[in-house]
């Protein structure tokens, strides 16, 4: 099943913070985190895995709560290059063949303005 | 380039012609994926594909949707008989990633925008 994904929208004034979230009605082995800009490509920005970690990119650290089947993003004082779609991508396990795919949320658009 | 291209980019179609999308991944990628990305929806899976073999279909739509791969390479998408709901932003990705390993980091293609007038 899709995860869930809140808030649909939010938006920002540059400097500010965001928390994006994520979750599951299934167990989860890792959570993907992805930014698209209006007209690209969606691009990585991190993996989480089974553990509870927390990730850091540059501003831009996540969560993962696999208990509560659930992932966070935290974006930090905001920048104006934040603004885009950001979809979390949930892998739920492996199927009988022995692989597993993403299942990507409906995504939550951001929009950081000066 | 050294990164996913997918053509064409755009398309324009009559409901009920069939239409074609190609996919051409990063060297040496040997899983690849198509999405389909509509206004509000996210990004749905649609196939995957381990080299030449789809080992996970189960997101195509309806038998009017088919992919195949050849030579581990190259991907065609293909829509027979398109609908109005059709339209949508269709994504590849590709990644390194082997058979039995856990998904890693996926490279987008740009995407091929479909419309069904």
């Amino acid at each position: 099943q899709q995860p869930v994904q809140s808030p649909q929208a939010v938006i920002l004034r540059e400097g500010e913070d965001a928390v994006i979230n994520c979750s599951s009605s299934k167990a989860l082995y890792s959570v993907h985190w992805y930014r698209q800009k209006h007209g690209e490509a969606p691009v990585f920005l991190m993996i989480l895995l089974k553990g509870g970690e927390q990730k850091g990119h540059d501003k831009i650290s996540a969560s993962f709560n696999e208990k509560k089947q659930q992932s966070s993003l935290y974006l930090t004082a905001s920048q104006l290059s934040y603004s885009g779609t950001y979809f979390c991508g949930t892998e739920s396990g492996q199927s009988d063949s022995g692989y597993s795919t993403l299942t990507f949320g409906k995504g939550t658009m951001l929009l950081v303005s000066p | 380039g050294a990164g996913v291209s997918q053509s064409p980019s755009n398309k324009v179609t009559e409901k009920g012609k069939d239409v074609e999308l190609r996919c051409d991944p990063i060297s040496g990628h040997t899983a690849l994926y198509w999405y389909r990305q509509s206004l509000g929806q996210g990004l749905e899976f649609l196939i995957y594909f381990q080299g030449n073999s789809a080992p996970d279909k189960s997101g195509l739509p309806s038998d009017r949707f088919s992919a195949e791969r050849t030579g581990g390479s190259v991907s065609t998408l293909t829509i027979q008989r398109t609908q109005q709901e059709d339209s949508a932003v269709y994504l590849c990705a590709s990644s390194p990633r082997a058979f039995t390993s856990r998904p890693g980091e996926l490279f987008f293609g740009e995407g091929s925008r479909l419309t069904v007038l």
